[in-house]
């Protein structure tokens, strides 16, 4: 079974520019997350999408951050413009919910690093 | 917001030693995780626990879920030069979200 999918794996870019990055979650998987994971820090839930819908975005900087989930498949995490501070890897997961109020497993994909100078 | 306390925040220890982390927090949890992350990838759940009070082990290594529902530990039996790496705890409760650890980072001398 083909994992949690990211790219880029890496991005420079200089502040006041804009990137996004890619995730494709693993076959089946209707819940999506992006987490921020700053040096030194664990990772940090950004934005949680139940198929195409969001769930939890109260820790996402909406004025310069944004991501969608058009076809409750693949998602895209867009930051514009970018910060210093923005400086992380962006994680992408995803889960398989069983039901309500049951575990879940988060699959991790590999991560992008960005770097803003 | 909640917050977990993750100790230490490394470790220096030699090939064959017994490793023990822990993590607490000021709120009560319903689900405890423990996850390790290797230099660029993503994090991997090492074992999940449920209930408070319950022990389940993954190998080498063995994790408890707190009475108090406040707290989790996880110990490696043993070491290897593989178990190098930063080990995560993180807690959730029901219908909400994961929150991590800052990380143990575990170094093995040869």
């Amino acid at each position: 079974e083909a994992g949690v999918a990211q790219s880029p794996r890496y991005k420079i870019i200089e502040k006041r520019q804009s990137v996004a990055f890619w995730c494709n979650p693993i076959s089946g998987h209707a819940t999506l997350y992006w987490y921020q994971q700053i040096l030194g820090q664990g990772p940090k839930l950004l934005i949680q999408f139940q198929n195409n819908g969001v769930v939890d975005d109260s820790q996402l900087p909406k004025d310069r951050f944004s991501a969608e989930r058009l076809k409750g498949v693949d998602s895209t995490l867009k930051i514009q413009p970018a910060k210093l501070e923005d400086s992380a890897v962006y994680l992408c997961a995803s889960s398989s919910r069983p039901g309500w109020g049951l575990p879940e497993t988060q699959y991790f994909g590999p991560g992008t690093r960005l770097l803003v100078l | 917001g909640q917050q977990l306390n993750q100790s230490p925040q490394s470790m220096f220890i030699q090939e064959g030693e017994d490793v023990s982390m822990n993590c607490t927090s000021s709120s009560i949890f319903n689900t405890w995780l423990w996850y390790k992350q290797d230099p660029g990838e993503g994090p991997v759940l090492l074992i999940a626990l449920y209930k408070a009070g319950e022990l389940t082990s993954n190998g080498r290594l063995t994790a408890q879920f707190g009475i108090t529902r406040k707290d989790s530990f996880l110990n490696i039996s043993a070491s290897i030069p593989s178990d190098v790496g930063i080990y995560f705890c993180a807690g959730q409760s029901y219908g909400d979200k994961i929150i991590f650890g800052k990380g143990t980072r575990l170094h093995i001398l040869p």
